[in-house]
Order: structure tokens, then sequence, then C-alpha cells
């Protein structure tokens, strides 16, 4: 069972450049979320869709875009990466909103 | 502003003894309440969850117990286990469609 799957698990980026973070489910979830964790501190919600073709903005989606074109698929695009963007992002999906099923996060490190 | 509190960092407790993990929340329209387990280089996996119309849920060897007057959740793991050494995090909601809202998580610590 894949669950959640997240690509890549690492990356470096410099300052300016772009990248996608892949997230994948199987489970056939309407909801899929986008969270970033900075160091001691809980999950933020970058992004969020509550089902194919719909998308909206959690609490931090400044720097950030995402698209909901298959209710497996959301990825999350990062344009001109900054410093403040180094953290660990981690991709979720759930059947309704509770009780959500976490990837196994992707480690950004902006330099 | 931060809604969903966690206000320990860290709890150290020994091998089979229970270890309580507390939580506090300031919006009283949150109506459902969540506890996530995550250990390093992985994801969070969904612990345990209350509704607002209980005060008590069951699972195992854990036990959520929700104060509404007080604004306050904790999680009871008894008997406590070296495997149980995690960070968990207090998550909350309003509403059946809303989204979660995390608190910063305290990282137990069963020593053997």
């Amino acid at each position: 069972n894949a669950g959640v799957t997240q690509t890549p698990k690492f990356r470096i980026l410099k300052i300016g450049q772009s990248m996608t973070l892949q997230c994948t489910q199987d489970m056939n979830h309407n909801y899929m979320y986008w969270y970033r964790q900075d160091p001691g501190m809980g999950l933020k919600l970058i992004y969020y869709s509550v089902g194919a073709g719909i998308t909206d903005k959690g609490e931090v989606p400044n720097g950030y875009n995402v698209s909901r074109s298959t209710t497996e698929d959301f990825p999350l695009r990062l344009e001109l990466a900054a410093p403040s963007q180094t953290s660990v992002y981690f991709c979720a999906s759930s059947p309704r909103s509770t009780e959500a099923f976490f990837g196994q996060g992707t480690r950004l490190t902006v330099v | 502003d931060q809604q969903v509190k966690q206000n320990s960092p860290s709890l150290s407790v020994q091998e089979g003894r229970i270890s309580i993990l507390n939580c506090d929340y300031t919006n009283s329209m949150f109506d459902y309440f969540l506890w996530y387990k995550k250990y390093p280089a992985e994801g969070p996996t969904f612990l345990i969850s209350i509704s607002s119309i209980k005060d008590k849920n069951e699972d195992g060897r854990f036990t959520v117990f929700l104060n509404k007057s007080a604004k306050h959740l904790s999680l009871h793991i008894v008997p406590s286990q070296p495997g149980d050494s995690a960070v968990y995090f207090c998550a909350s909601q309003t509403g059946a469609n809303s989204k979660l809202t995390f608190g910063k998580g305290i990282t137990l610590s069963v020593r053997p």
C-alpha cells in the first residue's frame, strides 16, 4: 500500500531557482493538503484542495502555487526560492477533513 | 496568534509509567480534536481523536480527555513503552470540513 508518496525526499535549491514538489495518493481521497514544518514549530498549512479542480490558500501560501488536475496528484510549485522556504514539506490526504494521512516529507534547503 | 498550544516542549517518563501530554486551545469554535505521532524522518501518523460532544475517548493504551470549559485536552499513554518515544502533535478543527490547526508538538522520551 503506497498511501501518500512525495518526491523528492531531499533537495537543495539556490536562491531564485524554482522547483515542483510532487505528491501522489492512491486512496481516492478528495482532500489533499500541503504543510510545512519549521524547526521547533507545528505544521502550518500552505494550500489545500477539497477535490480535483479546486484549491484554496492556507495560512502561509505566499511564494507557492498548487494545482489539482486529478484526484491523485497535488503538486506544490515554488517560484523564486528564498531562504525562508527552507523547511520540511509534508503532503497529506484524507477522505474528509479529519484524520489525514501524511507522506514522508521533503526536506528542502534554499542556499 | 497560536490557537493550539502545547506549552511543554518535552516530557521524559520511565517505561511502564503513565505519560500525560497536554494541549490547550483558545478558539471556542473548535469541535474536533486529534493527536498525531511523528517519528524522525517520517510523516505524522494519526493516533486518536475526540469530538467536542464527548469528554473521553479510549483506544488501547491511549486515552484522550477533553475539558471544554478549560479549553484543555490531554493524551494519556499507559503503560508507556520505549516505542512511544516520538513527537506528539495536538490538532483542532472547526466543523466537519475545515482545516486542521496544529500545535508545536511535544517530544516524548520513554526511558527503558
